[in-house]
């Protein structure tokens, strides 16, 4: 059963920086690229980054709200992807959900975790 | 950026048809999902590649892209329906995920 845990998140304030990780399990981690995606409470869902499949050299994609703050990367020998958030502001807080594209060339997220909220506020 | 466009809200009553638009530009030229997600819940895939379903998603759901706009449709819609539907693409131009606004279903 393919299983995706996301854990780290919390309150922290203005300017701050965070570390989110994602736990894989129940497939071949390695082989598929892997993606956050956040939801601000009440709203809808915003794609933050992307990282590729280790299958060659890993390249990663950022939406633009959060290019040069936030850094994605990922541990294959753990089965882990994370999410570095610096410089964090109040329009970060949000629900941050790692998600499983499905492989190949796919282009939809076909595996979901259950999410970690991030709670930027002075 | 490519943007978009879905309506805020929709109502239904049960065993209705729903049909929820996904406006873009030229969006046809490009493959669209749709997901549907619940209060307090992840974001489940029902529709992929404009109008594929996912294994355990039911016959009731479909979906269709032409133009500049994209459709999930519901059939005999039931009240486990009601839910929050987005529809999302690739865009290649930017090498970014996005995803449409969002429309809440009511099942009435």
């Amino acid at each position: 059963e393919v299983q995706l845990v996301e854990t780290g998140g919390g309150l922290v304030k203005p300017g701050g920086s965070l570390r989110l990780s994602c736990t894989t399990s129940g497939f071949t981690f390695s082989s598929y690229g892997m993606n956050w995606v956040r939801q601000a409470p009440g709203k809808g869902l915003e794609w933050v980054s992307f990282i590729s499949s280790s299958s060659g050299i890993s390249y990663m994609f950022y939406a633009d709200s959060v290019k040069g703050r936030f850094t994605t990367s990922r541990d294959n020998a753990k089965n882990a992807l994370y999410l570095q958030l610096n410089s964090l502001r109040d329009e970060d807080t949000a629900v941050y959900y790692c998600a499983r594209v499905c492989g190949g060339d796919c282009q939809n997220f076909d595996y979901w975790g259950q999410g970690t909220l991030v709670t930027v506020s002075s | 950026s490519y943007v978009l466009t879905q309506p805020p809200s929709m109502s239904v009553a049960p065993g209705k048809t729903a049909r929820i638009t996904c406006g873009g530009n030229n969006i046809g030229s490009k493959s669209v999902h749709w997901y549907q997600q619940k209060p307090g819940q992840a974001p489940v895939l029902v529709i992929s590649y404009d109008s594929d379903r996912p294994s355990g998603i039911p016959e009731r759901f479909s979906g269709s892209n032409s133009g500049n706009t994209a459709a999930l449709t519901i059939s005999r819609v039931e009240a486990g329906d009601e839910a929050d539907y987005y529809c999302q693409v690739w865009d290649s131009s930017s090498d970014h995920f996005v995803f449409g606004t969002g429309t809440k279903v009511t099942v009435l």
